[in-house]
């Protein structure tokens, strides 16, 4: 349980405000991933982060920001966010190999966020 | 992009009967699929996985079935709990380039009346 961390894990803003997510992982991987969750919504793929470099951005609003400093950290900074943004907000990681093979992520507890 | 459509979307079992869930995946380079189990206010969590060389893999009371050439794949939960009953998520991933593209089914919630 303590493999892929998260804080804070709830947090209210609102729409004027700035905040950032946090997200540690402990496992040694090399790939990290925000997600967002909705209800009635599958598992929505926000960020990866290979080797500290960004691979993937889907399409996210700039008002999401993602820094990734180094291999065990991701930040998800939050500005001027809407309601519809109110949704809990998932770290995973895993470890990612050039040979092509696919590896399990693993989540942290996540964050709920309320924007007001 | 991969498409993973999973149903369905609800499913109450009696305790001591059999749970099936059901996806498909759009993208045949898809290589990898797991199950994740998310209980209320908790993380998602691994239960079984199986890759594209295996066609099931089975872990006591949980079992996973893969088919490629139909591009499906399957979630049996056979003698079913109380502690079964949590919401549970298929994937569909593939190693592109050094790094993995996931798409995820939309859930199941899963009850289990005692």
């Amino acid at each position: 349980e303590t493999g892929v961390t998260q804080t804070p894990r709830h947090l209210v803003m609102g729409m004027t405000n700035k905040k950032s997510l946090k997200c540690e992982q402990h496992l040694g991987h090399n790939a990290m991933y925000w997600y967002k969750q909705s209800a009635k919504k599958p598992l929505e793929l926000m960020f990866v982060y290979n080797f500290k470099e960004q691979t993937e951005n889907n399409s996210v609003p700039s008002r999401f920001s993602p820094e990734c400093p180094n291999s065990s950290h991701l930040f998800l900074h939050l500005h001027t966010l809407q309601p519809e943004d109110s949704a809990l907000y998932l770290c995973a990681s895993s470890q990612v190999s050039g040979a092509g093979v696919a590896e399990t992520q693993y989540f942290g507890p996540g964050t709920r966020l309320l924007v007001l | 992009g991969e498409n993973v459509e999973q149903h369905p979307s609800t499913l109450s079992v009696q305790e001591g009967d059999s749970a099936v869930i059901k996806c498909t995946y759009s993208d045949s380079a898809s290589n990898y699929f797991p199950w994740y189990k998310q209980e209320l206010g908790k993380r998602p969590q691994l239960i079984i996985d199986i890759r594209s060389n295996v066609g099931e893999k089975k872990d006591q009371r949980i079992a996973v079935t893969l088919n490629k050439t139909a591009k499906h794949f399957s979630l049996h939960i056979t003698e079913t709990q109380p502690e079964d009953s949590a919401v549970y998520f298929c994937a569909a991933i593939r190693n592109s380039g050094g790094y993995q593209k996931v798409t995820f089914g939309i859930g199941t919630k899963l009850q289990v009346i005692p």
